[in-house]
């Protein structure tokens, strides 16, 4: 079984309704990030928690909010989505030598 | 803020070629890491160096940390179709912050 998962791997939906992705992992690591990526830009942080009551703003939080329901679970809502949110994004966690470890991915297309 | 540029952005080798990867970091570079990503799917971690001057392998992937040019090279030795995606280099901005950015990535298509 994948150590982080993410739920659902795909998704459509319209201008202005909320979503939410979901990420767990079994790796045990306090520390959990969601970064979405557009191509040729990279990978964009857009939330980090380091444990279950540390939650930070990533590089690109506006639109965006999280939470880290247990040590496993990091979850990321788009409150009213817009198409620019339209992209991949990915849920990782990181080990003792903050090397990370990412999800499938979910790709997200808002209309 | 710390960048990364990764070069070149694409790569088209024949199969059985070498080939080389470069990060490049516009600050000094506590941990560097590389991936490799597959369209559309998620990142797989290859490697972390951590000092300058360190090299590791992984069957035919080689990558080593300048510290001083504050770069990261990649090298893949006689390429097979297997290499292909994206590699993507990712740092620690600040020193272990825990957080990592990323350059943009290099696609690497190999042709049989």
């Amino acid at each position: 079984d994948a150590d982080v998962t993410q739920t659902p791997r795909n998704r459509i939906t319209k201008t202005g309704k909320r979503i939410m992705l979901e990420c767990s992992q079994t790796k045990g690591h306090d520390r959990m990030y969601w970064y979405r990526q557009d191509p040729g830009l990279g990978l964009q942080l857009i939330y980090y928690s380091f444990d279950v009551k540390d939650i930070n703003k990533g590089e690109i939080s506006d639109g965006y909010s999280v939470s880290r329901q247990a040590q496993a679970k990091f979850s990321l809502s788009l409150e009213s989505a817009i198409p620019n949110q339209t992209a991949l994004y990915f849920c990782a966690t990181s080990g003792t030598y903050n090397e990370q470890f990412f999800g499938p991915g979910t790709r997200l297309t808002v209309l | 803020s710390q960048e990364l540029e990764q070069s070149p952005q694409s790569l088209i080798v024949q199969e059985g070629k070498n080939l080389t990867i470069n990060c490049t970091s516009s600050k000094t570079l506590y941990g560097l890491y590389w991936y490799k990503q597959k369209y559309g799917e998620g990142l797989i971690f290859l490697m972390m160096l951590q000092k300058g001057g360190e090299e590791k392998s992984h069957e035919k992937i080689t990558a080593k940390l300048d510290e001083k040019k504050q770069q990261s090279s990649l090298h893949i030795t006689a390429s097979q179709p297997s290499h292909a995606g994206i590699y993507l280099c990712g740092a620690d901005g600040s020193g272990n912050t825990g957080k990592l950015i990323f350059g943009q990535g290099t696609t690497l298509q190999v042709k049989p």
